[in-house]
C-alpha cells in the first residue's frame, strides 16, 4: 500500500510568487495534518483536517497561507506570496480518527531565493 | 504540561555498537512514535507503541507507561543508521496533535 503521497519532492521558486503543495493521504485515513519544518528545528502544525473540515488552523498564517481539502481525501497547502522566510520543508501526515496509523510523507523542500 | 525529552541530543558510535536512544514524557499517552529523518529527506515512521516492545529487523522499541518512559534501541549500528531520531507523542489530551522530541543526531562511523 502506497505511504502518504507528496508532490513536489522540492520547489525553488522567487519571493512573490505563488507555490502549491500537495498531499495524498493513505487510504481511509480522515485526518490530515500539514506542517512546516524549519532547519534544525521540530515541525510545527499549520492545520488538521477531519475529513474535508479544518478543525485546529490556529498555527496557519492565514494572510499568505491557505489550505483545502476537496472531498476529503486530498489536499493542497498553497502559498501566496511566498516570503523569503517561507523557505523550509512542508510535511503532510495522515492518521485514522484518534491518531492510530499516523504516517507521514517525505515533504516538500521550499526555496524561496 | 505535555513534554516530551529526549536524550541524549547527539550521539556518535563505532560501527557495531549497540545503540540506545531514550525519550521521557510528562503525562498519559495515547501513542508514542519513534521516527527517522535523514539529512534532506523525509521522514519515516519508524514505531507506533501504546505499550510493550516492538521489534523490527536491528531496531527495538520499548515503552513502559508506568514510568512515563520509551527506548529505542539499534543492535549492531551500520553507517547507514546514521539519521535523526525523533521521539513524537500523541499526548491523551493533546486534541490529536503530536508532540515532538528535540531528536537525537546519530552519527555511525566505518
Amino acid at each position: 500500500e502506497a505511504g502518504v503521497v507528496q508532490s513536489p519532492r522540492y520547489k525553488i521558486i522567487e519571493k512573490k510568487q505563488p507555490v502549491a503543495f500537495w498531499c495524498n493521504p493513505i487510504s481511509g485515513h480522515n485526518t490530515l495534518y500539514w506542517y512546516l519544518q524549519n532547519l534544525g528545528q521540530g515541525p510545527e502544525l499549520l492545520i488538521r483536517y477531519e475529513n474535508e473540515e479544518a478543525v485546529d488552523d490556529s498555527q496557519l498564517p492565514k494572510d499568505r497561507f491557505s489550505a483545502e481539502r476537496l472531498k476529503g481525501v486530498d489536499s493542497t497547502l498553497k502559498i501566496q506570496p511566498a516570503e523569503l522566510g517561507d523557505s523550509a520543508v512542508y510535511l503532510c501526515a495522515s492518521s485514522l480518527v484518534g491518531g492510530a496509523g499516523y504516517t507521514f510523507g517525505s515533504g516538500t523542500r521550499l526555496t524561496v531565493v | 504540561k505535555n513534554e516530551v525529552e529526549q536524550s541524549p541530543q547527539n550521539l556518535t558510535a563505532q560501527e557495531g555498537e549497540f545503540i540506545t536512544i531514550n525519550c521521557s514524557y510528562s503525562v498519559g499517552i495515547s501513542a508514542l512514535h519513534w521516527l527517522q529523518q535523514h539529512p534532506g529527506g523525509g521522514i519515516v515512521s519508524l514505531f507506533m507503541l501504546s505499550s510493550g516492545k516492538k521489534k523490527h529487523g536491528r531496531l527495538i522499541a520499548t515503552i513502559n507507561i508506568q514510568e512515563k518512559h520509551s527506548s529505542l534501541h539499534i543492535t549492531a549500528s551500520h553507517p547507514r543508521d546514521s539519521a535523526v531520531y525523533i521521539c513524537a507523542v500523541l499526548f491523551a489530551d493533546s486534541n490529536y496533535q503530536l508532540i515532538w522530541g528535540a531528536g537525537t543526531k546519530l552519527i555511525i562511523k566505518p
